[in-house]
């Protein structure tokens, strides 16, 4: 079955240091991307998203580049702030998965930015 | 454009109480509708899915239930909560024929004394 791995955490990091949190999946079939930030006490936001191979995933900074030689989707922002504090979960989905096309996720990575 | 909401925001409730959850999604027809349960610290558990009215999926066997009475109506419940049930609930929605990403709700926050 198909299944994503995430770098474990916690992850501290101070303000303005460059930030890389490692994903790796396994599918079934050829999957799409995504990473989403869940903020304290929130639902879970998309962050990015790339669906085809190649394809560079960014918003606000943040980049992922779905790599299908490596089945990669490493996260990574150049200077993260205060305000990045959150876990951050990568997940799949794959047309493999019938008509309910559910996600996967992996564990999530809390991240903490220090001032 | 759509929009998911979840009620209540926060509940507590007592061992052996029953539970009733609502999400419902706005801005969109024929969804396919999720919960999922987060513990804390944890990730994220897919406990029901559904892909139209009254067509329920369950993933993991446990105290909870789910029903989908409208079409963009999802609905958690349970006739006698568990200590282990608390947690934080999140629905989530997505285009049916998309392969793309759900979208999630604000989640409910239960806690089970």
């Amino acid at each position: 079955g198909d299944s994503v791995t995430q770098m474990e955490g916690p992850v501290t990091l101070s303000e303005e240091a460059f930030l890389t949190i490692n994903c790796t999946y396994t599918a079934t079939g050829y999957p799409s991307l995504f990473w989403y930030v869940q903020y304290p006490g929130e639902g879970l936001q998309l962050l990015l998203k790339a669906t085809k191979a190649d394809d560079k995933g960014s918003n606000k900074g943040f980049e992922a580049t779905y790599r299908k030689e490596t089945t990669s989707f490493h996260l990574e922002k150049g200077s993260v702030q205060v305000s990045d504090s959150a876990v951050y979960f990568c997940a799949l989905s794959d047309r493999s998965s019938g008509s309910a096309r559910q996600l996967t996720f992996g564990s999530g990575t809390q991240l903490t930015v220090l001032p | 454009s759509q929009t998911i909401h979840q009620w209540p925001a926060t509940l507590v409730q007592p061992v052996g109480s029953p539970l009733s959850l609502e999400c419902t999604v706005e801005g969109t027809s024929n969804p396919n509708l999720y919960w999922y349960r987060q513990a804390a610290g944890r990730g994220l558990q897919l406990l029901f899915y559904s892909v139209g009215i009254g067509q329920i999926s369950s993933e993991v066997p446990q105290n909870l239930s789910a029903s989908r009475p409208q079409d963009r109506q999802f609905i958690l419940s349970s006739k006698k909560l568990l200590l282990s049930d608390s947690g934080f609930y999140l629905c989530a929605w997505k285009p049916t024929a998309s392969y793309n990403e759900q979208f999630f709700g604000p989640g409910t926050r239960l806690t089970v004394l």
